[in-house]
């Protein structure tokens, strides 16, 4: 048990336009989500982390406004990247914990590579 | 300073070689978790060991093991008899309770291996 799945797996688009990303539970319920951002060659940085039914708490120098977090029940949130820009491209990685589960132990999806031309 | 250090950027070895990752941490926390994490090409992350910092028992997992001192704040992961399928990027990971309360990862900068057949 304990797999979390994202969609899309890589997706290409144009400048200025908005992109969704989904992450999903799929055989537990997640009470809490994070998304994290790996730029090339670098380690993972949080962005973001979301409790079910309430807003996102960004970490700082995140701009909330351009990475909109939903994570509207228990097995799903989405981050949207609004306007994006070349300096977006990334790989964004979701994780998720299980609600009653051990605090700290975080389930990880499979990543979504963004390319923005 | 950082949280979580990984000072080995990148390390090649040839295959049945024996090969250390060192990672130093840094916490005020008495109650903390320490991960490391596997990054092969795809991207995803594969969940290797978990440690909590009232258990400093080494631990060995097949071709691999773990040697954690407090003493030293250090976490160290060694390979025995590397192979081929082990070259990927590996993050040692630091779990404290943030001031949101809940527990976040902070990840070191990675250490690439590559072991050559």
């Amino acid at each position: 048990g304990a797999v979390v799945s994202q969609h899309p797996s890589w997706v290409i688009c144009k400048s200025g336009t908005s992109v969704k990303i989904e992450c999903r539970s799929l055989d537990f319920q997640a009470t809490t989500m994070f998304w994290y951002r790996q730029f090339p060659k670098q380690s993972l940085m949080l962005m973001a982390t979301s409790n079910e039914g309430s807003k996102a708490t960004y970490e700082q120098g995140v701009e909330k406004d351009k990475f909109l977090i939903n994570h509207a029940s228990l097995t799903l949130s989405t981050l949207t990247v609004t306007s994006a820009h070349p300096e977006d491209s990334s790989f964004y990685i979701c994780s998720a914990r299980k609600g009653g589960g051990i605090p700290n132990e975080q389930f990880f999806g499979p990543g979504t590579r963004l390319t923005v031309l | 300073a950082q949280k979580v250090t990984q000072a080995q950027t990148e390390i090649s070895v040839v295959e049945k070689e024996d090969v250390t990752l060192d990672c130093v941490y840094e916490t005020r926390d008495t109650t903390y978790y320490l991960f490391w994490y596997k990054q092969p090409p795809s991207g995803e992350l594969v969940f290797l060991i978990r440690r909590n910092s009232f258990d400093e028992q080494n631990e060995i997992s097949g071709r691999y093991s773990w040697n954690f001192q407090k003493s030293t704040s250090s976490f160290n992961f060694t390979i025995t008899a590397s192979q081929v399928v082990d070259s990927a990027v590996y993050f040692c990971a630091l779990s404290e309770l943030s001031g949101a309360g809940s527990y976040q990862l902070t990840f070191g900068k990675g250490t690439k291996l590559s072991v050559i057949p």
